[in-house]
């Protein structure tokens, strides 16, 4: 059972143009969004994170929308850059014995032509 | 600040073999977690540590272990490699428990042959 389903697998955009990547959630006892990058080799680094009773976050070209009643979030990169290119994973984190553990989706990979 | 590091980077094991990973956090970060990254299962939690304890656990089977040192640094074992262990797994550390932010290390590439 896949806890957190993200699309599009995979997303080829322009450069300046808009990456939109799509998150939904089965079960409302999480309460921590984050979004990942990872570049080949890397490991994923923290990107930007929203809480549920935020509908918007914006942090430079990413913004991550928030929809709690749907169940929903997306990432949004506005203008970008083929440096923009890698991969991207949606994380749902719910409290655990004092910690919070996420569930990951399956992962984007974005294409950023120059 | 250095990030967290995982070591060794890649290894090579034999079907029936164990093999130990290491993982050192982040200065002053207590909680440390571990995930396994597949292409065909992506990337999924093993387990948690703080202080010492292990705090919360992942739907994988008792073959996998960890511990975590009073410095904080972590272990994590496989026993009786399969071929289907063969992944990316990755360390992650945080300041408490209680903050969701966590940060990666490279990870440790194993291939089980």
């Amino acid at each position: 059972q896949q806890q957190v389903k993200q699309s599009p697998q995979s997303l080829i955009v322009q450069k300046g143009g808009i990456s939109i990547i799509n998150c939904a959630y089965e079960n409302t006892a999480f309460d921590y969004f984050p979004w990942y990058q990872q570049f080949p080799g890397k490991g994923p680094a923290l990107l930007i994170a929203i809480r549920p009773d935020v509908s918007e976050k914006k942090e430079g070209r990413f913004t991550i929308s928030f929809n709690k009643s749907a169940k929903q979030f997306s990432l949004h990169i506005m203008d970008s850059q083929p440096g923009d290119s890698a991969t991207y994973f949606c994380a749902a984190s719910k409290r655990s014995g004092g910690s919070y553990i996420p569930t990951f989706g399956r992962g984007t990979s974005l294409i950023v032509h120059p | 600040k250095a990030g967290v590091t995982q070591t060794p980077r890649y290894l090579i094991k034999t079907r029936g073999q164990q093999v130990t990973l290491s993982c050192s956090p982040i200065s002053g970060h207590r909680s440390v977690s571990w995930y396994q990254q597949t292409p065909g299962q992506g990337l999924q939690f093993l387990f948690e540590y703080f202080s010492e304890t292990q705090r919360n656990k992942g739907n994988f089977p008792g073959r996998f272990s960890g511990r975590q040192f009073s410095n904080s640094r972590s272990e994590m074992n496989v026993s009786t490699l399969e071929l289907g262990d063969s992944a990316l797994y990755l360390c992650a550390s945080s300041n408490e428990p209680g903050i969701a932010e966590a940060f990666f290390g490279q990870g440790t590439r194993l291939t089980v042959v």
